[in-house]
């Protein structure tokens, strides 16, 4: 199976703009879709990103999916940060009927 | 509205199993199958395997193969995850999280976790 690999750690300033790569190692990005993932301290994930680009009801337009075949990853970006926005953040994707996470990424909007 | 809610937490000496439920409501359980993610402390998901409740259908991570069990009850609409032959370090916060039926294994909704503590 291929692993995807994220940023430790990313900071960014309230109402900036912040991305968060998602590296897969081997296979092509395109070929399966990616999810996102927010897990805000002390509660359960909620997703913020499926099927590489698309937003679930509720999730404000400020953040968006990417994918970027030249680099085999994909991206959340999330534009004019809050506080709220401080959380962390799984990419997710799969190789056949096995559901792979990525290590995580935690973002500290300071 | 779709809610997934979990058995309260659980103390577990090594060597031990654990059974955790998770009870679906809002929705047709039969519909989705739902997976088992698990969380260290500090640490991130990790995938454990998914049960379909239509059939009983499963599929694991290599990594719990021979030590969990995944089954559910349709009458209760309640799926179950058992881990067995308990070590120190399967202390984690256990997730149940409803597929989407994309095709693609997202999840839509998830449990509100229960601590798994495995201590001597």
């Amino acid at each position: 199976n291929f692993m995807l690999t994220q940023p430790h750690s990313v900071s960014e300033s309230p109402g900036k703009t912040v991305t968060i790569s998602c590296t897969r190692s081997s296979g092509d990005i395109a070929s399966t879709y990616v999810q996102w993932y927010q897990q805000r301290p002390g509660s359960s994930p909620t997703t913020v990103i499926y099927e590489d680009n698309q937003r679930p009801s509720g999730v404000p337009d400020r953040f968006s999916g990417s994918i970027d075949i030249s680099s085999n990853s994909a991206s959340l970006t999330i534009s004019g940060l809050k506080t709220e926005d401080e959380a962390d953040y799984y990419c997710q994707s799969y190789d056949g009927t096995i559901v792979i996470f990525g290590g995580g990424t935690k973002l500290t909007v300071l | 509205q779709v809610q997934l809610v979990q058995s309260g937490a659980e103390v577990r000496k090594p060597g031990a199993s654990v059974k955790v439920s998770c009870k679906a409501s809002g929705y047709i359980f039969i519909d989705n199958y739902m997976h088992w993610v698990r969380q260290a402390p500090g640490q991130g998901l990790e995938w454990m395997g998914w049960i379909n409740p239509n059939n009983g259908d499963t599929n694991f991570a290599q990594k719990f193969q021979g030590r969990v069990t995944m089954t559910r009850d349709t009458s209760m609409n309640t799926a179950y995850m058992e881990l067995s032959r308990l070590r120190f370090d399967d202390t984690a916060v256990y997730y149940c999280a409803r597929d989407d039926s994309s095709g693609w294994w997202g999840v839509d909704y998830w449990g509100q976790g229960t601590l798994v503590t495995v201590s001597s």
